[in-house]
């Protein structure tokens, strides 16, 4: 079975500080992606990444970065979370397209509260 | 720009009748369309996909139908079960790109 981990389950920051979330897979799937999902937004691609050091900017990369030095491990970071950061943050993996890459696989989720 | 909606945020269903959700795309890029179903404080999990080449796919009690001159799916769920109870996610992708783009999402519940 595809395992997706993510760091951690909750979390609840103040206005201003960094953010870390990490997120490790463990079927050496080449993809890797950071999603939000907020109510009647569906979920909204924040990056991804296609290998080992590389990255690509999603839908809304604005206010966030990523690093993916190892294969198995891609995170997230809020330089300096704001209140409207505040969302169910989901990371996923997939092979490349063409080889099964069109399925991802989910973590649990990420609930940030920015206070 | 939303390039697939999902224009029902909730739909309720009596047990052992038929969900029906409904999804609609703008880009005619497309080529690969899935459906994830999502329970609350957990990730989404894949349900069923279809290609493109196909009109129709089943496993089980799921199905899903792709009308691509309408550009156009639907996801049918007979009997509906209470654990069927979730959020219901269409995507999306192309054969150029290794992205999936989703709906809003639909809220289901089967009411026993």
């Amino acid at each position: 079975d595809v395992k997706v981990t993510q760091s951690s389950r909750y979390l609840v920051k103040r206005t201003g500080e960094k953010v870390f979330l990490e997120c490790v897979q463990d079927m050496d799937h080449e993809n890797m992606f950071w999603y939000r999902q907020d109510p009647g937004l569906g979920l909204r691609l924040i990056y991804f990444s296609y290998d080992v050091k590389m990255k690509e900017k999603g839908d809304i990369p604005e206010g966030y970065s990523v690093s993916r030095e190892k294969k198995e491990r891609f995170s997230l970071i809020l330089e300096s979370a704001s209140t409207n950061q505040t969302s169910m943050y989901l990371c996923a993996s997939s092979f490349p397209l063409g080889t099964g890459g069109e399925t991802q696989y989910f973590g649990p989720g990420t609930r940030l509260l920015v206070l | 720009d939303q390039q697939v909606k999902q224009n029902s945020p909730s739909l309720s269903v009596q047990e052992g009748r038929i969900s029906i959700l409904n999804c609609d795309y703008t880009n005619s890029m497309f080529d690969y369309f899935l459906w994830y179903k999502k329970y609350p404080a957990e990730g989404p999990t894949f349900l069923i996909s279809i290609s493109s080449i196909k009109d129709k796919n089943e496993d089980g009690r799921f199905t899903v139908f792709l009308n691509k001159s309408a550009k156009h799916l639907s996801l049918h769920i007979v009997p509906s079960q209470p654990g069927d109870s979730a959020v219901y996610f269409c995507a999306a992708s192309r054969a150029d790109g290794n992205k999936l783009v989703f709906g809003a999402g639909t809220i289901l519940r089967v009411k026993s």
